[in-house]
């Protein structure tokens, strides 16, 4: 079946640049994904990437697709204490709307 | 995006009981989804709540456990059935925003908590 594979944790100084990793094995997902779970929190849409593109930007986040490696990233620039967070990201393989998700990474801020 | 609410966002319960959730959405949405987070996991898909039909259960969910209900296409109810301590998770629902710029974008609810004692 269809896998999603993230590192489960990283720490970062504030002010610094942070870089999430995501690996996946579908490649029918028109769109990828990436979600913020703060803690007690639901999930809150990051942003997302088309997949016939390689990069997008949005403010402070980056994402880069790399369709032939299967390779998604997420940085985050300037990196914030409200950053601090567990990121998923997630995949819709075969266009269903069926989202499959990554282990979350929790990502630690420090002052 | 679509306004997504949950009750109850947490609750207690003691085993063998049953607890509904709700979900309700601020617009008409086209897909309504289950999802269970449990301790420390990720998420995963429990069903796909159809509007006037049966849900679309997922392999290892079933409706006997997790009856679903969806009467318009603003509200459903995720029924967790005959509680176990193992069902201790968070549930959360999610709706598809289908609109021409942002489809295929699921939106998520803030999630109900649920400890099973």
């Amino acid at each position: 079946g269809e896998d999603v594979e993230q590192s489960l944790f990283l720490s970062v100084r504030e002010g610094d640049s942070s870089v999430i990793n995501c690996t996946y094995t579908d490649s029918s997902s028109t769109y990828l994904y990436w979600y913020k779970q703060e803690p007690g929190a639901g999930l809150q849409l990051l942003t997302y990437i088309f997949s016939n593109m390689d990069m997008k930007q949005d403010q402070r986040l980056t994402v880069l697709l790399n369709k032939k490696d299967k390779h998604l990233s997420l940085r985050i620039a300037d990196t914030q204490t409200g950053d601090s967070a567990i990121y998923f990201c997630a995949v819709a393989p075969g266009n269903t709307g069926k989202l499959i998700f990554g282990q979350g990474t929790t990502l630690q801020v420090k002052p | 995006s679509a306004v997504i609410s949950q009750k109850p966002s947490r609750d207690i319960c003691q085993r063998g009981t049953s607890l509904t959730i709700q979900c309700q959405v601020d617009s008409q949405v086209t897909m309504m989804f289950w999802y269970r987070q449990q301790p420390g996991q990720s998420l995963t898909l429990i069903a796909t709540a159809n509007q006037g039909s049966e849900a679309t259960y997922e392999s290892g969910f079933v409706i006997d456990k997790f009856p679903i209900s969806r009467p318009n296409l603003t509200f459903s109810t995720l029924t967790v059935s005959n509680m176990s301590p193992e069902d201790s998770s968070i549930y959360l629902c999610s709706v598809e925003e289908a609109s021409a710029r942002r489809r295929d974008t699921q939106y998520f609810g803030p999630g109900t908590r649920l400890t099973v004692l």
